[in-house]
């Protein structure tokens, strides 16, 4: 069974920080990866969505990469701004459906 | 603007009662999905539709059934047999002719039991 996990589950940084958020996932068999932005009590929006032939994906300040046969992919943040703060979450495909989802990480970005 | 219209925001349900949350989606997706939200929890999915008139059950389908009638639409009704039923429903689809497979989610129902 495919399973899920974000490290750190939460994360203080002060303005400006370039900042890395981690995703494991123990099937590699997996036909795409993709991070979502979730607001306090709101719905997800995509950030980016990574397929299985693809190494990284990037928009704007978000670099996302993936290596599949580590389980691995990372969320970098260029220039953490408080408009950032937000629960970032990875979710894995293994056939294009069914998405399976890690619990999340918690960012706060200071001011 | 395309995108997946979830009402009501709130709900209030009494025990006992069935209650059922919306979905509608105006971007000509064919598949479509339920998922439920726990606090520190990742999202775990209920029922998912790839084509009208089929679905099939999720990881968590017991006390809950849906409908899927026209494309644009895919009811969740949350049944009195669902014990724990107070959690954050979220809606999503995806668009299986493209290949990608990236998924587009609703703002969200927040059902609370009273």
């Amino acid at each position: 069974k495919q399973e899920v996990t974000q490290i750190p589950a939460a994360l203080s940084v002060p303005e400006g920080e370039n900042l890395v958020l981690n995703c494991s996932f123990t099937d590699s068999a997996i036909y795409n990866l993709q991070w979502f932005r979730q607001d306090p009590g709101k719905g997800l929006t995509s950030l980016l969505l990574i397929q299985s032939s693809q190494r990284e994906q990037t928009s704007g300040r978000l670099n996302a990469s993936l290596d599949k046969s580590s389980g691995r992919s990372t969320l970098y943040i260029a220039a953490s701004q408080p408009g950032d703060s937000a629960t970032y979450l990875c979710a894995v495909s293994l056939y294009g459906n069914k998405l399976v989802f890690g619990a999340g990480t918690i960012l706060r970005v200071k001011s | 603007d395309g995108g997946i219209t979830q009402s009501p925001k709130y709900l209030f349900r009494k025990e006992g009662q069935n209650v059922t949350l919306s979905c509608e989606q105006n971007l000509n997706h064919d598949a479509m999905y339920w998922y439920r939200q726990d606090p520190g929890q990742g999202l775990r999915l209920i029922y998912y539709s790839q084509i009208v008139n089929d679905f099939q059950k999720g990881d968590i389908a017991e006390g809950y059934s849906v409908s899927r009638e026209k494309k644009e639409s895919f009811p969740l009704t949350v049944t009195s047999a669902q014990k724990n039923p107070t959690a954050f429903y979220l809606c999503a689809s995806t668009d299986l002719q493209t290949g990608d497979y990236g998924y587009t989610f609703g703002s969200g129902t927040r059902l609370t039991v009273v």
